[in-house]
Parts: structure tokens; sequence; C-alpha cells
């Protein structure tokens, strides 16, 4: 079992609807949660990160976290074609403090015009 | 403007032949790292490093080194590199009592023939 797994896609969603990416992971002690945003040939963008189970809104974009499900997922509203791009999830590495972050193979988001 | 740079952004080498990539910060971050990220593979830590003269491994730091004498720099070495290290490698940086929010460089395209 991959540490972070999140379905590869295309994910493909028309302009203005909600776009849903989620990712499992295995370590139930993980703690800290990130979704990075890459664009094709670009690097990876620090978009959200959550630490505590619930939900947490950033402009169009929305964390969510069950610890208990062991699921983070995010969500982003009114997708713009600007929002194409891979969407990948990192945890925090069992060392504590040593800022490995693991991560998943990314999601592909395609927002349709 | 704050920035991760790295140099260069693209390199084709042979087998054998050191080379450096160069890694600098100037938002005064006392942690730095280096990823990889190859197909199917995702990225993957290499060496990170807590502050000057403080580094470690990551997953896969064979065939690589670092130094970090200033705390701006953080430089990637491959003494002899090898056609397996041909990826594209990610230089990122966070304060350090946020390890996790990790902000990346461009990126080296680095290919060995």
């Amino acid at each position: 079992q991959k540490e972070v797994e999140q379905n590869s896609g295309p994910l493909s969603v028309p302009e203005g609807a909600i776009a849903s990416l989620n990712c499992t992971y295995s370590d139930r002690g993980s703690q800290s949660f990130f979704w990075y945003r890459q664009y094709s040939g670009k690097s990876p963008e620090l978009i959200m990160f959550i630490y505590s189970n619930g939900d947490k809104e950033d402009g169009r974009f929305t964390a969510q976290l069950n610890k208990a499900s062991q699921y983070v997922s995010l969500l982003i509203r009114d997708s713009q074609p600007s929002d194409s791009a891979t969407y990948l999830c990192a945890v925090n590495g069992k060392k504590s403090n040593t800022g490995k972050l693991i991560f998943g193979q990314g999601t592909t988001l395609q927002v349709k015009p | 403007e704050a920035q991760v740079t790295q140099n260069p952004r693209y390199l084709i080498t042979v087998t054998g032949k050191k080379l450096t990539v160069t890694c600098s910060q100037n938002m005064n971050h006392e942690y730095m790292s280096w990823y990889r990220q190859d197909p199917g593979l995702g990225l993957r830590q290499i060496y990170y490093s807590m502050n000057v003269e403080v580094t470690d491994k990551g997953d896969v730091p064979e065939g690589y080194k670092v130094s970090r004498k200033e705390k701006r720099n953080f430089p990637l070495i491959l003494e002899s590199p090898s056609p397996n290290q041909t990826s594209l490698y990610f230089c990122a940086s966070s304060f350090g009592g946020r390890v996790y929010e990790q902000y990346f460089g461009p990126g080296t395209r680095l290919t060995v023939t």
C-alpha cells in the first residue's frame, strides 16, 4: 500500500463546477496535510494546508480532513480553466520535524470552458 | 521578490562528469531540501538541511552530496552522475517553525547520457 494515494485522473469538470480531489494516507500518526498545485513543466506550489479535522476554506479552495478515515480532500469551487493542473497531496513523514513530505502521485484536473 | 532559485535550469551531461546544481533562497529560511521527481514515482526527498552545517539523508540519497555552509545556499552535488539520475530536481525551503510549508524552486531538468 502506498503511503499517500490519489486517483491519477484525469478529472474533467466544466467551468464553474466544483472539482473534488481526494487523497488517502496510510500512517495514522500523520499530523500535517498539504495540497500543492503543479502546472505542467513548473514547480509545485503550496495552495492549502490543514492540521485539524474538519474544513478549512481559503477563497475558492476548501481542504477537508478526516483523520478517523485517513483521508483528505480538496474542493475547488467555481472551477476555472486556469485551475487545470496536477494537484499533489502530501503528508508529513514519520520522523518528527524533519520537513520530510510524502507526496502522492497527483491528480490531473482538466477544467473545460 | 521572495524566491528560491536554482541553476542551471537545464543540463545535459555525460556519465561520470561531476556537477553541482545550486539552490539559493532569499527568505531567511532555516530549512532547505532537495527532491527529485520521476514519472510514476512522484516527488522523493534526497537530502534536507535544518540549518547551517546540519544536513541529513532523505529517501534517495545514494549518489548525491550536499553542503550547507551558508543559510541561503544548499547546493546538490553529483560526484559521478549516472543515467539513473536523469530526473527533474527541485529545491525547497521553509521556516524552521513551519518546516512542512515548503516553497519550491523552479526545477532543474538533468539528463545524464
